[in-house]
């Protein structure tokens, strides 16, 4: 398996665009994560998945941000419109059910926003 | 509310020492932790789980302790090498799913 695997890697852009992270986790995972992180703040949980519904959003931090999870094999984290302090690594994360054997971490999206 | 707390300073320590780092968390009974690796610019590698009726886990170097009554685990690399350089993350959890972070040790291990 390819690991979860995100895009894009690397985004900058203009305050007040959107932007779309893409997320796809491992086949057969039933859980799906999103997480962001800054220096300041660490690593928060925004919002997490279980069998493509979401479950927890209570990190989301604004109605600016929303998330979906169309099938199993896909996400996306949408921020409508960007501002400069979005700026920050977002990651995306997927587990089995059980969660024995930890959470995969996909390489993150580094996201400016000027 | 809900509260983890790991070594906010890093740990410097000589190559072929022991590492031991802290993670206590309150407001909290989790049913297992999770520890994990991040190195620069990469995300979080899972590398050991414990459950709260286990008293402590092993794997290779690593060795995880997990004491509920102190609301602590430690994690310790034995034996440790340069390469064991990164920023180790602890995770107490519960059985919704719902993975809340540390802030990170850095620990740097010099020749």
């Amino acid at each position: 398996d390819a690991g979860v695997i995100q895009s894009p890697r690397h985004e900058v852009t203009e305050m007040g665009q959107e932007v779309t992270l893409r997320c796809k986790p491992i086949s057969g995972h039933d859980y799906l994560f999103w997480y962001r992180q800054t220096m300041m703040r660490g690593l928060e949980l925004l919002i997490y998945f279980n069998n493509n519904v979401p479950i927890d959003d209570s990190g989301m931090p604004e109605d600016r941000f929303s998330a979906k999870m169309p099938n199993a094999s896909f996400s996306t984290l949408k921020i409508q419109p960007s501002e400069p302090r979005d700026s920050a690594v977002y990651f995306c994360a997927s587990s089995l059910a059980d969660r024995l054997y930890g959470y995969t971490f996909g390489s993150g999206t580094r996201l400016t926003v000027v | 509310s809900q509260k983890i707390e790991q070594n906010s300073e890093a740990l410097n320590i000589q190559e072929g020492k022991t590492a031991t780092l802290t993670c206590n968390y309150t407001n909290y009974s989790p049913a297992y932790l999770q520890w994990y690796r991040q190195d620069p610019g990469r995300g979080p590698v899972f590398l050991l789980l414990i459950r709260e009726n286990e008293k402590e886990k092993r794997k290779e170097r690593l060795k995880v302790t997990f004491d509920t009554t102190l609301k602590q685990s430690l994690f310790h690399i034995t034996a440790s090498q340069p390469a064991d350089s990164a920023t180790y993350l602890c995770a107490p959890s519960g059985n919704t799913g719902k993975l809340i972070f540390g802030q990170g040790t850095t620990l740097q291990v010099k020749p």
